[in-house]
């Protein structure tokens, strides 16, 4: 069936490094999404992107969609101890289901 | 307005025992879909329910089943529970077409135990 790869799938940083999450599709999405779980909570929309080549910002987040609508990766610059929790992106061919990646991770050390 | 409302909120059940989740989406929201979380795994796509039919099903035995009312509330029921079942139940509910469209709010999500 129809995937969607994310990696890494954990990481750890100091505070204040930069982060970065990648998605990738074998096939090409008509949109995709990210969310943020926090630890014992639950997925939270953060964007989506539907554009080929579309980068949006949200204060120190910068989402990316690639030019072939593949893939997909989300930056935190300078990150902060608010940042941690799982980072999930959610591919969705066509009409069809959203299709999720299997998050990544972060955790942030003070 | 409120957001997406799941019950029971923590459940614990025995193997072989059958158990049902509830969901009451974002008033307005027609779509419902239903995800089970795992460490590890992920959220694995269980099933979608629109205007009361099943639009998406997901890989999961035939003991995994929902269903939709016409008020867009939705439950998921399984039955003959294995320990594997234990897992974060998660419902979530959408537009599907306009501003927004297809993006997910979810809710707390159901704590399933299976001993």
């Amino acid at each position: 069936g129809q995937q969607v790869m994310q990696i890494p799938q954990y990481q750890h940083v100091q505070e204040g490094e930069d982060f970065t999450t990648y998605c990738n599709s074998s096939t090409t999405l008509s949109n995709i999404q990210w969310y943020k779980q926090r630890p014992g909570g639950h997925p939270v929309f953060l964007i989506q992107l539907v554009k080929s080549g579309e980068v949006k910002k949200q204060k120190r987040l910068t989402f990316q969609f690639g030019e072939a609508k593949k893939n997909s990766s989300l930056h935190i610059t300078a990150t902060q101890t608010t940042d941690v929790g799982t980072y999930f992106c959610a591919g969705q061919h066509n009409a069809g289901k959203s299709t999720f990646g299997d998050g990544t991770t972060l955790t942030v050390k003070p | 307005k409120a957001g997406v409302t799941q019950t029971p909120r923590y459940l614990i059940k025995t193997r072989g025992q059958q158990v049902t989740l509830s969901c009451s989406p974002i008033s307005g929201h027609r779509s419902v879909s239903w995800y089970q979380q795992t460490p590890g795994q992920g959220l694995q796509f269980l099933f979608e329910y629109f205007s009361e039919t099943q639009r998406n099903k997901g890989n999961f035995p035939g003991r995994f089943s929902g269903r939709q009312f016409s008020n867009s509330r939705s439950e998921m029921n399984v039955s003959t529970l294995e320990l594997g079942d234990s897992a974060l139940y998660l419902c979530a509910s959408s537009f599907l077409q306009g501003a927004g469209a297809n993006v997910l709010t979810f809710g707390a999500g159901s704590r399933l135990t299976v001993l």
